[in-house]
């Protein structure tokens, strides 16, 4: 499952760093947000969920925050490892519809 | 851990052929769906299906696709007459509900139209 955008943005970051990959959403009626992680030769995998009554949600190393008023998203992800290298997405939901709208991604580099 | 799982991994077909691609879906979801995505782009919707009928297609998912749920365990998409703008990663994706439910998606099937 190859998510290679070859304009994809990318962010590089130290093992042991904090990492935060932000996202623009584009339908105010989307209720749902969701992020993957997409390794190469692999589907997107889910990562964590959030609705729209929500601003925070916290998992195991990972917080997603969203920002309603101007349609943001971002993942924060603790202590990087190199496992965490992959293609990230964020995922909308809304409109009454549960099709998910994509976005184009960001590639996450960790350096040891 | 359950997943979905797509075969086959790679599908090599000439143009104009009619082409089966194949899902198993996590065993008590009840939503069903297919996206693809094209070499460099954005993963896009084609359509989901729920109690034996599609809910929601895209644009993308015209006359030449199809879905279909033939046994209790499998989910296939169709491509009738493929074209070369065909070639994509399809990813067959399922949840146990529709709204605000999280789609978890197989590792795809890559294919490629000669």
């Amino acid at each position: 499952g190859e998510s290679v955008g070859l304009h994809l943005p990318t962010l590089s970051v130290q093992e042991g760093d904090n990492s935060i990959i932000n996202c623009a959403y584009s339908n105010s009626a989307s209720d749902y947000f969701i992020w993957y992680k997409q390794e190469s030769g692999k589907g997107p995998q889910f990562i964590i969920d959030i609705r729209s009554n929500m601003d925070k949600r916290q998992g195991q190393r990972v917080t997603v925050l969203l920002n309603k008023t101007v349609k943001h998203l971002s993942l924060q992800i603790a202590a990087t490892q190199p496992g965490d290298s992959a293609v990230y997405f964020c995922a909308e939901m809304g409109g009454g519809y549960n099709k998910l709208i994509f976005g184009a991604g960001t590639r996450l580099a960790v350096h040891p | 851990e359950p997943e979905v799982t797509q075969t086959p991994s790679h599908q090599v077909t000439q143009m104009g052929q009619e082409v089966i691609l194949r899902c198993v879906p996590i065993s008590n979801h009840l939503y069903f769906y297919w996206y693809r995505q094209i070499l460099g782009q954005k993963v896009e919707f084609l359509v989901s299906f729920y109690n034996n009928e599609i809910s929601e297609k895209s644009e993308i998912f015209d006359d030449q696709f199809s879905v279909e749920r033939p046994d209790g365990s499998n989910f296939t998409l169709k491509i009738r007459s493929t074209k070369l703008e065909d070639s994509a990663m399809y990813f067959c994706a399922s949840s146990e509900g529709g709204r605000d439910q999280p789609q978890h998606f197989g590792d795809g099937t890559r294919l490629s139209i000669l």
